[in-house]
């Protein structure tokens, strides 16, 4: 099975501008989870989406937003960009709730 | 409110010696609790969980750990440390209807 992907793998914004990034789950994953990591802040939860229902929400602003779609493909999207939104932003997709997550490489995001 | 904490920011062991990567968790209910590792560069990558059951648990690498509810640990270990098992560490509770949060993670280095 082919893992859980991520495009695109680096972006490079400017303040104010908008980005949106797309995750691909592993084939029967209904589940996809987004993460931002940061060497400051460690692994923060974004939030999670299951059969195309935000299940979850982390403590971010409303300018972090996400989606999923009936594929279970995920895509987020992060508004008026600003200087501290420049991390990796992680997707990881699970079988079921007990299960573990399987992660992409990650999208890096930097923003000037 | 549920949390993890990983008290060590950096754990250094010798080649060859037992390591223990700490971790505690606080949550209402049974918990969900899981071990990844993040290589440089790499994606997180999943090492063990557990859900119910046996409270000493064997995942990838040779890695093992013991689930302890009056402790509310989950400290992570193995036997003999190679080399190549220096990495970032994350202890992670939740799953399903509970957000997943991760621990601010440990830094292990093994020394030759």
């Amino acid at each position: 099975k082919a893992g859980v992907t991520q495009t695109p793998r680096y972006l490079i914004k400017t303040r104010g501008q908008q980005v949106t990034l797309s995750c691909s789950p592993i084939s029967g994953h209904r589940s996809v989870s987004w993460y931002q990591q940061t060497p400051g802040q460690g692994l923060q939860f974004l939030f999670e989406y299951f059969s195309e229902t935000q299940r979850n929400k982390g403590n971010f602003p409303g300018r972090f937003s996400g989606r999923q779609f009936s594929n279970s493909r995920s895509e987020m999207n992060v508004s008026t960009l600003e200087l501290g939104d420049s991390a990796l932003y992680l997707c990881a997709s699970s079988l079921r709730d007990e299960s573990e997550q399987f992660f992409g490489p990650g999208t890096r995001l930097t923003v000037l | 409110a549920q949390s993890v904490a990983q008290p060590e920011d950096q754990v250094n062991v010798a080649e060859g010696n037992p390591l223990t990567v700490k971790c505690t968790y606080s949550v209402s209910g049974n918990p969900y609790l899981f071990w990844y590792v993040q290589y440089p560069n790499r994606g997180l990558q999943f090492l063990l969980k557990y859900i119910t059951g046996d409270n000493l648990v064997k995942g990838s690498y040779g890695f093992e750990a013991e689930f302890n509810k009056s402790q509310t640990s989950f400290h992570l270990k193995k036997p003999s440390a190679l080399v190549s098992d220096s990495a970032l560490y994350f202890c992670a509770l939740g799953g399903g209807y509970q957000k997943v949060t991760f621990g601010t993670g440990t830094k292990l280095q093994v020394i030759p």
